[in-house]
């Protein structure tokens, strides 16, 4: 299967901005996702990139794609104690199949 | 609440046993999804119905099967169970086929000993 990879753990200031990156191998993905996983919880959508754009930004997230180097970052601006979780990345292929990196945990310290 | 529901919440069971979990999409939801999330293998996308019909296979192992009904509601059987099948089961649906929104359920984590 396709890699996706992402660094295990995080940790910054509350207040300060959160970089959370991913790199991945497969050159024919459709999308790319970002989601949160809180302790004892499933997985919630928090942002998603079509394959032919560069940038995404929602509220307080930011989502780069470097389609050329495969490196996908989410960056949230003004981290707080309640974005502490795992975050995924996910990709999709044109075979509509699912990928999944090994999750970033983000550690906000007050 | 992202209005997709799963039972049981918890399973123990013992290696070699089959079990069945059920998954209840959110209304109006065409698609679902299972995942496998384990320790060791982190999160793997199992097998995708849409409408009733499969769509999309992933990691799944031949023990393992999925179906989706009529009233789309999904079961996923685990059969031959092995201790390295002890993991969290996630339901996800979405509206359509290839749509990019998922909305997970809370999980079912299993227990095999």
């Amino acid at each position: 299967g396709e890699d996706v990879e992402q660094s295990l753990f995080l940790s910054v200031r509350e207040g300060d901005s959160s970089v959370i990156n991913c790199t991945y191998t497969d050159s024919s993905s459709t999308y790319l996702y970002w989601y949160k996983q809180e302790p004892g919880a499933g997985l919630q959508l928090l942002t998603y990139i079509f394959s032919n754009m560069d940038m995404k930004q929602d509220q307080r997230l930011t989502v780069l794609l470097n389609k050329k180097d495969k490196h996908l970052s989410l960056r949230i601006a003004d981290t707080q104690t309640g974005d502490s979780a795992i975050y995924f990345c996910a990709e999709k292929d044109t075979g509509n199949q699912f990928y999944f990196g090994t999750g970033t945990s983000l550690t906000v310290i007050p | 609440d992202s209005g997709v529901t799963q039972t049981p919440k918890h399973l123990i069971t013992a290696t070699g046993q089959r079990v069945t979990l059920r998954c209840s999409p959110r209304s109006g939801d065409l698609s679902v999804y299972w995942y496998q999330q384990s320790l060791d293998q982190g999160l793997q996308f199992l097998i995708q119905y849409y409408n009733g019909e499969e769509r999309a296979k992933g990691n799944i192992l031949e023990r393992f099967s999925a179906q989706q009904f009529p009233d789309l509601h999904s079961e996923l059987n685990l059969s031959s169970l092995e201790l390295g099948d002890s993991a969290l089961y996630f339901c996800a649906s979405s509206v359509g086929d290839h749509t990019d929104t998922q909305y997970f359920g809370p999980g079912t984590r299993l227990t095999v000993l």
